[in-house]
């Protein structure tokens, strides 16, 4: 039980261009979503907190107007990374926390390498 | 501010070794901390700790937390190739969902 999945796995895209990323709780209703970035050999930053019905709560420094975030359902999360540049490619992950579950408890999803041109 | 420290921020053992990874933090109204394993992809969970003084097993792995000094450890013994990998703590206050982790101990085991 417990499974997170991401779409697209990796995607390359032009300077300038959209992603849309996809994060899906499977078996689980997930009231809130975190979606948090990671560079190469460093550590997990969170980017934002998704509330199912609400606005996503960003981290200081993130650019909200950057990094759109939907919670639409209790299972879909997505994140747009609007006029993508290169200094946005990094691995996006995302994280669901069950409704029912622990508070505590994050299930990662598997991850989305964005490599822009 | 919150903050997760955690040592050695890299670590070369041979196959059979014990190692010891460590994370201290700072955290307002603490709640949890929490170890993954990270491979490749996302990270895999591994324990959750609240309580001081209580050890959490799982086959070769334990991990345990002292609220006092505000740290905790995680061990593997008999390390496997397999082992290799970014381990994450990460804590958690009473109020808010989010997770605060530190920057990880990358542990290569060597055959």
């Amino acid at each position: 039980g417990a499974v997170v999945s991401q779409h697209p796995s990796w995607v390359i895209c032009k300077s300038g261009t959209s992603v849309k990323i996809e994060c899906r709780s499977l078996d689980f209703q997930a009231t809130t979503m975190f979606w948090y970035r990671q560079f190469p050999k460093q550590s997990l930053m969170l980017m934002a907190t998704s509330n199912e019905g609400s606005k996503a709560t960003y981290e200081q420094g993130v650019e909200k107007d950057k990094f759109l975030i939907n919670h639409a359902s209790l299972t879909l999360s997505t994140l747009t990374v609007t006029s993508a540049h290169p200094e946005d490619s990094s691995f996006y992950i995302c994280s669901a926390r069950e409704a029912s579950g622990r508070a505590d408890t994050q299930y990662f999803g598997p991850g989305t390498r964005l490599t822009v041109l | 501010e919150d903050k997760v420290v955690q040592s050695p921020l890299s670590l070369v053992v041979h196959e059979g070794d014990t190692v010891t990874l460590n994370c201290s933090y700072e955290v307002t109204n603490f709640r949890s901390l929490l170890w993954y394993k990270q491979e490749k992809k996302a990270p895999t969970f591994l324990f959750m700790l609240t309580s001081s003084g209580i050890e959490k097993k799982s086959g070769r792995l334990s991990s345990i937390l002292d609220k006092k000094e505000l740290f905790s450890i995680l061990n593997i013994t008999a390390t496997q190739t397999g082992d290799s990998a970014i381990y994450l703590c990460a804590v958690k206050g009473l109020y808010g969902n989010k997770l605060v982790f530190g920057a990880g101990t990358i542990l290569r085991v060597k055959s």
